[in-house]
């Protein structure tokens, strides 16, 4: 299977919901970033994680490369918080911080 | 804040002509990449460098050449563009040669007509 596999796909929410984001591994994972694409098409870095749970405002991102999953959870969401959400893996041995990324979640946030 | 700046942001190129993406940053950053998005895949590598004169491939480098002038500067090349390299390019930089945040461009979208 896919080296990193992404879900959902897509999500949709209503303002002031909560949930959660969540990338698997098939195999173990050095690192995980989390970007967030927006309407424009930037990609804003939000989390890096070689370890353990981050928190950044109401985004919250866990890595656990044991486990082979990281997950990004949104808390009371926004509409600036739609857009598409990533994860990126970089992979041990050497890959000079090669970045493997998930196929991305489609996040809609409704009034 | 970092920048990394791409230019052109939108190119028209017909099949077989030659296309080059430029990228610049002012992080004073060693490693610099190019990915391409196409709708599904995600961001995938192309090419990325770590010094100045000098390139290595990433996971899909057919049909892409890169150059490294100076640090500052990184392009992509496409020799002959082709209709199957329509997507949309991104330049990142990073400081180190690992566990390090990107720092990406706001891309080139092509079209290969």
């Amino acid at each position: 299977g896919m080296p990193v596999e992404q879900n959902p796909p897509a999500l949709s929410l209503y303002e002031g919901a909560d949930s959660g984001l969540r990338c698997n591994f098939s195999t173990t994972m050095k690192s995980v970033q989390w970007f967030q694409q927006n309407h424009r098409g930037r990609l804003i870095t939000l989390f890096y994680l070689a370890q353990g749970t981050k928190e950044n405002g109401r985004l919250k991102s866990t890595f656990n490369s044991k486990e082979r999953y990281s997950t990004l959870h949104i808390k009371d969401a926004q509409l600036e918080d739609s857009g598409t959400y990533f994860c990126a893996a970089e992979a041990g041995g050497g890959s000079g911080n090669k970045l493997i990324f998930g196929t991305g979640t489609l996040l809609s946030v409704k009034p | 804040e970092a920048a990394v700046t791409q230019s052109p942001r939108s190119k028209v190129a017909v099949t077989g002509g030659k296309v080059t993406l430029s990228c610049h940053q002012t992080n004073n950053h060693d490693y610099m990449y190019w990915y391409r998005q196409d709708t599904g895949h995600g961001l995938r590598l192309i090419h990325y460098s770590y010094v100045a004169d000098s390139t290595e491939k990433g996971d899909i480098p057919d049909g892409y050449k890169a150059s490294r002038p100076s640090q500052e500067n990184f392009s992509l090349i496409l020799e002959l563009a082709s209709l199957s390299q329509t997507a949309v390019y991104f330049c990142a930089s990073s400081p180190g040669y690992s566990g390090n945040t990107l720092y990406f461009g706001e891309g080139s979208r092509l079209i290969v007509v």
